[in-house]
């Protein structure tokens, strides 16, 4: 398996523009994850998707973040307008239970000017 | 109290020393915990697990679990500079992680 992929690997983008951050997970994993990084707040959870469905979303900062899975081999973050405070490290993960260990993907590295 | 804790680092060890990570979580009832190692500009990866109380060794490294202390740290014998990276402590049930501690093994 090649593992979660993750694409864009670098996005750099205005202030004000949409940005869409996508994910392929693990066959057959049926749990995905979104998170966050940063130096000063660390890895932070967003969202999870198990089946398909978003279980838990709590971690998303604000109506500007909406996150989707139309199928068990793909999943959407997008920020819409995106801000400077928005630049950090994006990762999707998978799981085939949240009590098992996780695979990240490689990251996104958002930059937002 | 944040929901898991880790010791402030950055923690250095000389080569070939026993390097401890300790980590503190909120939640008595979590059952799931799991150190990951994520070195700088990588993702991070599994490098053990533990479930139960007690000690759990996997080559150099040794995950130890109190869940009464509400406490999981990590040991890694003989540590190496290739040990040296952040290692981050996650109590999957309610899926946090930990800070981080970075870990530096001078040669």
């Amino acid at each position: 398996d090649a593992g979660v992929i993750q694409s864009p690997r670098h996005e750099v983008t205005e202030m004000g523009q949409e940005v869409t951050l996508r994910c392929k997970p693990i066959s057959g994993h049926d749990y995905l994850f979104w998170y966050r990084q940063t130096m000063m707040r660390g890895l932070e959870l967003l969202i999870y998707f198990n089946n398909n469905v978003p279980i838990d979303d709590s971690g998303m900062p604000e109506d500007r973040f909406s996150a989707k899975m139309p199928n068990a081999s793909f999943s959407t973050l997008k920020i819409q307008p995106s801000e400077p405070r928005d630049s950090a490290v994006y990762f999707c993960a998978s799981s085939l239970n949240p009590r098992y260990e996780q695979y990240f993907g490689p990251g996104t590295r958002l930059t937002v000017t | 109290q944040k929901e898991v804790e880790q010791n402030s680092g950055p923690l250095s060890v000389p080569e070939g020393a026993i390097a401890s990570l300790n980590c503190t979580y909120s939640d008595r009832v979590s059952q799931s915990f799991f150190w990951y190692r994520q070195y700088s500009g990588k993702s991070p990866e599994l490098i053990m697990s533990i479930y139960s109380n007690g000690d759990k060794e996997d080559g150099r490294f040794t995950a130890q679990l109190n869940k009464a202390s509400q406490y999981v740290s990590l040991l890694i014998r003989d540590s190496q500079p290739s040990d040296s990276a952040t290692y981050l402590c996650a109590v999957s049930d309610k899926v946090i992680f930990g800070p981080g501690t970075s870990l530096s093994v001078i040669p």
